[in-house]
């Protein structure tokens, strides 16, 4: 089947800096979905996109639907200790089950 | 977003046993997602589970692996059978939200196998 590789695959940053990390797919999808991942927790839904082109913030998040709709991209400002974690995209295409990213982890260094 | 539970939260199993593992659901929903996350690894989508019909299976996974029951529209299990350390792994259940294509994930429960 289709794979969504996520970029970075890790990330170590120190507290403050801006975060930047991208998904991309060899086929199109209708939706993207970004999730975090937080140690022994199930993925929790950060970001839904419909469609191509759309940006949306969730507080110092944001993601974009690439206009190609073969990537997204996921924005986090000014990162806090709470943000370290896995990322995980997912894409979602007509009847087809979702699918999701390599994960990105992010470390924030003290 | 639903509010889901599962159990065991964790378990170290030995290996040749099987281990059914529970989700439950706070409001009805008619289908349920089980995945499976290998050690640092992403998520794969072992079946779909509908009330009152068989569930439907991924490329790789069988039933007699995986049996799956969805008895009601809150609740489903996953036993996962004549397990090997190769079964260690987390074990998440979903549920689609309002929009239908988002999910929403229960806790997880981490699976070990000896």
């Amino acid at each position: 089947g289709q794979q969504l590789n996520q970029s970075p695959q890790s990330m170590f940053i120190q507290e403050g800096e801006d975060v930047s990390m991208n998904c991309t797919s060899s086929s199109i999808f209708n939706t993207w979905l970004w999730y975090k991942q937080d140690p022994g927790e199930g993925p929790v839904l950060l970001i839904a996109l419909y469609k191509a082109g759309e940006l949306t913030s969730n507080g110092r998040l944001t993601a974009q639907f690439g206009i190609t709709r073969k990537d997204s991209f996921l924005n986090i400002s000014a990162s806090i200790p709470s943000d370290v974690g896995i990322y995980f995209c997912a894409g979602h295409f007509g009847n087809e089950k979702l699918t999701f990213g390599t994960g990105t982890r992010l470390t924030i260094i003290p | 977003s639903a509010v889901i539970s599962q159990k065991p939260s964790r378990d170290i199993c030995q290996r040749g046993t099987s281990l059914t593992i529970q989700c439950q659901v706070d409001s009805q929903v008619t289908m349920m997602f089980w995945y499976r996350q290998q050690p640092g690894q992403s998520l794969t989508l072992i079946a779909t589970a509908n009330q009152g019909s068989e569930a439907t299976y991924e490329s790789g996974f069988v039933i007699d692996k995986f049996p799956i029951s969805r008895p009601n529209l809150t609740f489903s299990t996953l036993t996962v059978s004549n397990m090997s350390p190769e079964d260690s792994s987390i074990y998440l259940c979903s549920v689609p939200g309002q929009g239908a294509v988002e999910q929403f994930f229960g806790p997880g429960t981490r699976l070990t196998v000896l």
